[in-house]
């Protein structure tokens, strides 16, 4: 299977815990996603990087959130300190841009449930 | 107001219906449009791209109007397994994610 691939696929954790969740992009495509999506709403953007290059933050990502993509080939998540508010599905996806025809392709996400 | 709004639904229709869903975007120099198909608990996958005025695909039509920013997605003779979430995704720079429309395909 050459999709893009998250784990763990499942998290469950006491709030004040960090956690950190992993993606690996289809091996050709050099930009990575990170999306946060709940219940009843579109994936929110949270971060992408082209390459190694974090080229953009959400402003709504807190201190707490971190992301890597050290050799632009797999990226790691880490949210530290979590709360009850960070339960959510998040999710990768990578494309191969930029390209007025860039396209995203998206992994089977990690659920993350606070307790 | 949202970069892209889909009217949420849910949308309940009897077998072999014609569907209709329509997304309006905010960004007039979005360039590049899609529709995701995402069942209950399961990522979003790619159902189709619309670069110019529409696309076909069996069953499925999507259309763009870049003069009133909206895109359509038509789907025909409705099967049980096209009940699902069907997201609308705008290129305008960012990928900017609609909340999605919700479809049962009823027997």
């Amino acid at each position: 299977d050459t999709g893009v691939s998250q784990d763990p696929r499942h998290k469950i954790t006491k709030r004040g815990q960090n956690v950190t969740f992993r993606c690996d992009p289809i091996s050709e495509h050099n930009r990575l996603y990170w999306y946060r999506q709940t219940l009843g709403q579109g994936p929110e953007f949270l971060t992408y990087f082209q390459n190694e290059a974090q080229l953009e933050k959400s402003r709504l990502l807190s201190d707490r959130f971190s992301a890597e993509r050290p050799k632009g080939s797999f990226s790691t998540l880490e949210i530290q300190r979590t709360e009850q508010g960070d339960s959510a599905m998040y999710l990768c996806a990578s494309s191969l841009g930029p390209s007025g025809r860039e396209t995203q392709y998206f992994g089977p996400g990690t659920r993350l449930l606070v307790l | 107001r949202k970069e892209v709004e889909q009217d949420p639904g849910p949308f309940n229709v009897p077998e072999g219906a014609t569907v209709a869903f329509n997304c309006t975007y905010s960004n007039s120099a979005s360039q590049s449009f899609f529709w995701y198909r995402q069942d209950c608990r399961k990522e979003p996958k790619l159902l189709m791209s619309v670069y110019s005025s529409g696309n076909e695909d069996g069953r499925f039509t999507a259309q763009l109007n870049r003069a009133s920013q909206y895109i359509s997605l038509l789907i025909r003779d409705s099967k049980l397994s096209d009940s699902a979430t069907y997201l609308c995704v705008v290129n305008g720079g960012q990928f900017y994610f609609g909340t999605g429309t919700s479809l049962t395909v009823i027997p």
